[in-house]
């Protein structure tokens, strides 16, 4: 079955530590997403790719980086400069080729707790 | 600017019908999505309207008028397994990428 897989679903980290979140997907999904969810709050997005090799920040880039050097995976660094780092990550895909109600696809979300 | 606005609470009855209002402003609309989000859990996928008009699917429909920037998320017949969040979602076409952007999100209580 095809779908999106992030990994751990739970991550303690001390402040001042970077962390790498891991997010796979084999929808053979062009584009990928970040979005943070604060509790009792929407979706804010972090980072965006459309292609491999190219992102663009969203609208709460700072303190997080991203590469895209492959389709299926998209990691997200959460870096000590990140204020607030505690919080849902989610990740997600979708087809920008054709499809043209193409939904996002999410995957089951990793939750940081920075100490 | 973008900007998505929802109710933040709502409470039905089980059996009952309720609509969820989403309005809107993007520069470069390409679509709104409705997703459920159960706490603790990613969101899932419900809806699409890209057109004017009803897009039906089972207990859930959705509305959508381009012109006023306005969308609402019907459910019928609620069951308590509807208490969840709904998200409304807008894909926005600016500077030639696709970007979803969401509201903050209504949370429903269905009552007994």
């Amino acid at each position: 079955d095809g779908g999106i897989t992030q990994s751990p679903k739970y991550l303690f980290r001390k402040e001042g530590q970077n962390v790498t979140l891991s997010c796979e997907q084999n929808l053979n999904h062009d584009a990928m997403y970040w979005y943070r969810q604060d509790p009792g709050q929407g979706l804010r997005l972090i980072y965006y790719s459309q292609i491999v090799n190219d992102f663009q920040k969203g609208d709460i880039a700072e303190g997080y980086s991203v590469s895209r050097e492959k389709k299926e995976s998209f990691p997200l660094t959460v870096t000590s400069a990140q204020k607030n780092p505690t919080a849902f990550y989610l990740c997600a895909s979708s087809n920008t080729r054709g499809s043209y109600n193409s939904p996002l696809h999410f995957g089951n979300g990793t939750r940081l707790t920075v100490t | 600017g973008q900007n998505i606005d929802q109710p933040t609470e709502m409470t039905a009855t089980e059996g009952a019908i309720v609509q969820i209002n989403c309005t809107y402003q993007t520069s470069g609309f390409n679509g709104l999505f409705w997703y459920q989000q159960h706490a603790g859990e990613a969101p899932t996928f419900l809806s699409y309207n890209v057109l004017d008009g009803l897009e039906e699917k089972g207990r859930f429909s959705s509305f959508l008028s381009r012109s006023k920037g306005y969308s609402y998320l019907l459910l019928k017949e609620l069951q308590m397994k509807d208490s969840a969040s709904y998200l409304c979602a807008v894909r926005d076409l600016g500077s030639g990428t696709y970007k979803y952007i969401f509201g903050t999100g209504t949370r429903l209580k269905v009552l007994a």
